[in-house]
């Protein structure tokens, strides 16, 4: 089996920050994806991508930059933090785009002050 | 637009009860939308449960079961009866056109299964 790695767990910052979230995934899938969950709403794709240095643009890309420089890495920059924001960012992949199954995982909690 | 609604939570129940999380879904601009319940059990990451990809078809996985209805729209999932460790939140899910990764959720549905 594989595992998704999500770094940190939990994210402080401050309003306006630039803050990175990383994601690793070893079951060598070709596709990652970065949602977001708020509270009382669905996941909401943020960006996917469907090999190495591939970015596709999801519902919810706005103020939000994605990087995907190797197979088993994708991160996400949340490019200006916004006053009491607080959400969780969920990372997973696929073995391909079109099967529907997604390994995620255990999400990294963001608090803006 | 595309959307999933989901049976409110929280949703509480006995053991060896048996348990129906109701879903529908809207699909206007997906012509064959593939639907998914997904599950999180506590400390642990989201996971697939079950999918079907064809109308009229019934999934299954660890005695939960789901049938695909295009008449009605719906996706509910059902179990005869609930054991404890079944307490998570279940997401039923509604895949995007030719590339079915790109998953619609529904809001998640909280079960509490009491000893």
């Amino acid at each position: 089996g594989g595992i998704i790695t999500q770094t940190p767990k939990f994210l402080i910052g401050q309003e306006g920050q630039k803050l990175t979230l990383k994601c690793q995934q070893n079951f060598n899938h070709d596709t990652m994806y970065w949602y977001r969950q708020d509270s009382g709403k669905g996941l909401r794709l943020i960006y996917y991508s469907i090999t190495e240095n591939d970015l596709q643009k999801g519902d919810l890309s706005e103020g939000y930059d994605a990087s995907r420089e190797k197979k088993s890495s994708f991160s996400l920059t949340v490019t200006s933090a916004q006053k009491n924001e607080m959400a969780v960012f969920l990372c997973a992949s696929s073995m391909a785009s079109n099967t529907g199954q997604l390994y995620f995982g255990e999400g990294s909690k963001l608090t803006v002050l | 637009g595309d959307s999933v609604t989901q049976t409110e939570g929280p949703v509480t129940v006995s053991e060896s009860e048996s348990l129906i999380i109701n879903c529908t879904y809207s699909a206007t601009s997906i012509a064959y939308p593939n639907l998914f319940w997904y599950v999180r059990y506590p400390g642990e990451g989201l996971q697939l449960l079950l999918k079907v990809i064809t109308a009229g078809q019934k999934g299954s996985s660890r005695g939960f079961e789901a049938t695909y209805n295009k008449e009605t729209t719906s996706f509910h999932l059902q179990k005869a009866s609930v054991q404890e460790s079944d307490s998570a939140v279940y997401y039923c899910a509604l895949g995007e056109g030719g590339n079915t990764g790109k998953l619609i959720f529904g809001l998640g549905t909280t079960l509490q299964v009491q000893p």
